[in-house]
């Protein structure tokens, strides 16, 4: 099946820093990408949809300026974390769609922990 | 809105036992209905889907109908193995062709097999 792969697996980072993570499809073009946050024993809850070459679509409480998306090309989206604090620690997934398919590839997970 | 419902975690059986895993949704309309697996260290991967009421979704043994008179989409396998140890996810989104559009996961529960 289709491959998406994102970088880093975890990274630590002190209160205050931005980090970013990298969600890449690696052998399909990606025209919508996804990224979910999963806190411990929860659900995997939507943050955003992004499309490519367009402004990302946020959920409802969710903060855009937060939480930047892009999604240049259609095989990579970036999801930056501007300004984390400790409740920012968690899990994010990304997953990507190509257009006319029917199913979401999943990435294997980003594991943010802020200090 | 949409919601999954998925039973608690985790489960613990012997190889070769029977396992259920149930999940019941709450849609407007008519939903596809997956069933997600992630297995340690690696990103979720589509297990089996439904995409209208009474089809039955299969893979490696798996099986799971779209019961619509009980809103449920319950997981089942006669036979487990210690390599089905994982995080099983139910998930449902929009019918057929929103691909592109987002997933409503339930809680996750793990599995664990033991030998």
């Amino acid at each position: 099946g289709a491959v998406v792969s994102q970088h880093p697996s975890w990274v630590i980072c002190k209160s205050g820093t931005s980090v970013k993570i990298e969600c890449r499809s690696l052998d399909f073009q990606a025209t919508t990408m996804f990224w979910y946050r999963q806190f411990p024993k929860q659900s995997l809850m939507l943050m955003a949809t992004s499309n490519e070459g367009s402004k990302a679509t946020y959920e409802q409480g969710v903060e855009k300026d937060k939480f930047l998306i892009n999604h240049a090309s259609l095989t990579l989206s970036t999801l930056t974390v501007t300004s984390a604090h400790p409740e920012d620690s968690s899990f994010y997934i990304c997953s990507a769609h190509s257009q006319g398919g029917e199913t979401q590839y999943f990435g294997p997970g980003t594991r943010l922990l802020v200090l | 809105g949409n919601s999954v419902t998925q039973m608690e975690g985790p489960v613990t059986l012997s190889e070769e036992a029977f396992l259920t895993i149930n999940c019941t949704y709450t849609a407007t309309g008519y939903p596809s209905l997956f069933w997600y697996v992630q297995y340690p260290g690696e990103g979720l991967q589509l297990l089996l889907k439904a995409t209208k009421a009474d089809d039955k979704g299969s893979n490696k043994g798996f099986e799971a109908t779209y019961r619509k008179e009980t809103t449920s989409f319950h997981l089942e396998k006669g036979s487990v193995q210690v390599s089905d140890s994982a995080v099983y996810f139910c998930a449902l989104r929009r019918g057929m062709n929103f691909g592109n559009e987002k997933l409503t996961f339930g809680t996750g529960t793990r599995l664990t097999i033991i030998p």
